[in-house]
């Protein structure tokens, strides 16, 4: 069965500073990747996916992502945190084909310190 | 292009009463999802419609959960008798399906239904 795996529950961050978020899936194919970012109050709001091709993704707000198929990782990273980062992102796997439900993690909360 | 709509965005109820979530997907979305977001857990799925056909219902709990779609459009997700655990968020999402019957893999999300049972 697919699964994703968050280890980091809450992380801070101090502004300006880099960050990466981790994310380990378990699927045997290749699967379709997406993290998505969730500010108090709000859905879900999309900020990058990865389905094939160039394994660094880029997406909005700055946001990178890269694919490693040998460590069945999606790693997001931003190089310089902003304060209005500061939210619970979620990562997720679509399994087969395209319209399929997704399959999230836990999320993890990211504190920005000034 | 207007995003995915849900009303009520809270609701406060007894256990053992009932509840109503409505969700208006984005204007030509064919596939519309419900999942259920607890406190501190990523969203789960709790059905997904293609159409007014339901594709996937393996985790919704029958026995309470019921949803429709009877138009292909706006979807009702209902809850009675309402239980302490079904307080949650309830999030509906929409992607497109094309008439090639090539599928979107981005899925939009509404804001969400904040559910209490007390």
């Amino acid at each position: 069965a697919q699964s994703v795996t968050q280890p980091d529950i809450h992380i801070t961050v101090s502004e300006g500073a880099s960050l990466e978020l981790r994310c380990n899936y378990s699927y045997g194919a290749t699967p379709y990747l997406f993290w998505y970012v969730q500010s108090p109050g709000q859905g879900l709001q999309l900020l990058l996916k990865y389905f094939s091709g160039d394994t660094l993704v880029q997406g909005i707000k700055g946001f990178e992502a890269e694919f490693k198929r040998s460590q069945s990782s999606f790693n997001l990273r931003k190089p310089s945190v902003h304060w209005s980062d500061a939210a619970e992102y979620f990562c997720a796997v679509g399994a087969g084909q395209a319209g399929t439900a997704l399959i999230f993690g836990k999320g993890t909360t990211l504190s920005v310190s000034s | 292009e207007a995003g995915v709509a849900q009303s009520p965005r809270y609701k406060i109820i007894e256990k053992r009463q009932s509840v109503a979530f409505w969700c208006n997907p984005i204007s030509g979305h064919a596939t519309l999802y419900w999942y259920q977001q607890i406190l501190g857990q990523g969203p789960k799925l709790l059905i997904q419609f293609q159409n007014n056909g339901v594709v996937d219902d393996s985790q919704l709990p029958k026995d309470r959960f019921s949803a429709e779609r009877l138009k292909g459009v706006d979807s009702t997700l209902k809850i009675q008798p309402a239980k302490l655990e079904d307080s949650a968020v309830y999030l509906c999402a929409s992607s497109l399906d094309s008439l090639s019957g090539t599928s979107s893999y981005e899925q939009y999300f509404g804001p969400g239904t904040r559910l209490t049972v007390t």
